[in-house]
């Protein structure tokens, strides 16, 4: 699995967007990037995820760079239920289908 | 659709009491797994299953067993409970679909929070 690396905490407020970075300089070519969330120790809620383009859903959108060692989640318009802990994830074929989860961001969204 | 449903949601165990924490999922997954939690830390993996009738050991296997006899159901089962294993436990699924492997999420259960003392 690829070691991923995160900034403990971040602050953002209300209505702003939130952009969250990860480093993973060892992710593989086959690996696919994930982003979760866990919200006061709920079950991690699944947010999105990619391989190579940019990804956008309902709830983030996912920007890879080209070299694939980093990416950014951003939540467009944060709001207070946006605060949890944010956990990016390199997963793929051949790993041994374990998630890392790491220490991942802390996300306070703030009035 | 109900997804990952984990019972009971809360338990006390006193120390060298067992007891089976119930994972079922209602998508039709192969791949199945257990996980630990503990406080500030994140998930490790304790079992994992890639069908019915085969699991295999993740990174904290000692003091828990699993059996797979269902696609649906994946229980995990603490013999003899020790203080070392309060912990909130979670259940999640995963299919592998089109793509390739990995290129589905896996899916949480809300967790079972476990005490024992």
């Amino acid at each position: 699995d690829a070691k991923t690396t995160q900034p403990p905490s971040m602050d953002c407020a209300e209505g702003r967007a939130a952009n969250l970075p990860c480093n993973h300089s060892t992710i593989s070519g086959n690996e696919y990037v994930y982003w979760y969330r866990q919200i006061h120790s709920q079950g991690p809620q699944y947010i999105i995820h990619g391989l190579k383009n940019n990804e956008t859903n309902e709830m983030a959108s996912l920007i890879i760079t080209e070299d694939r060692k980093s990416s950014t989640l951003i939540l467009p318009h944060a709001t207070l239920r946006d605060t949890a802990v944010y956990y990016c994830i390199g997963w793929g074929a051949g790993t041994a289908s374990k998630l890392t989860f790491g220490t991942g961001t802390r996300l306070q969204v703030t009035l | 659709n109900a997804g990952v449903t984990q019972t009971p949601k809360f338990r006390i165990l006193k120390i060298g009491q067992s007891m089976t924490l119930q994972c079922t999922q209602d998508m039709n997954h192969n791949y199945m797994y257990w996980y630990r939690q503990d406080p500030g830390m994140g998930l490790k993996l304790i079992y994992y299953s890639v069908g019915a009738g085969i699991t295999d050991k993740g990174e904290v296997p000692n003091g828990y067993n699993v059996s797979r006899s269902t696609t649906e159901d994946f229980p995990l089962r603490l013999e003899l409970a020790a203080p070392s294993q309060t912990s909130v436990y979670f259940c999640a699924s995963y299919g592998a679909g089109t793509g390739g492997r990995g290129n589905q999420p896996q899916h949480f259960g809300d967790g079972t929070r476990l005490s024992i003392l």
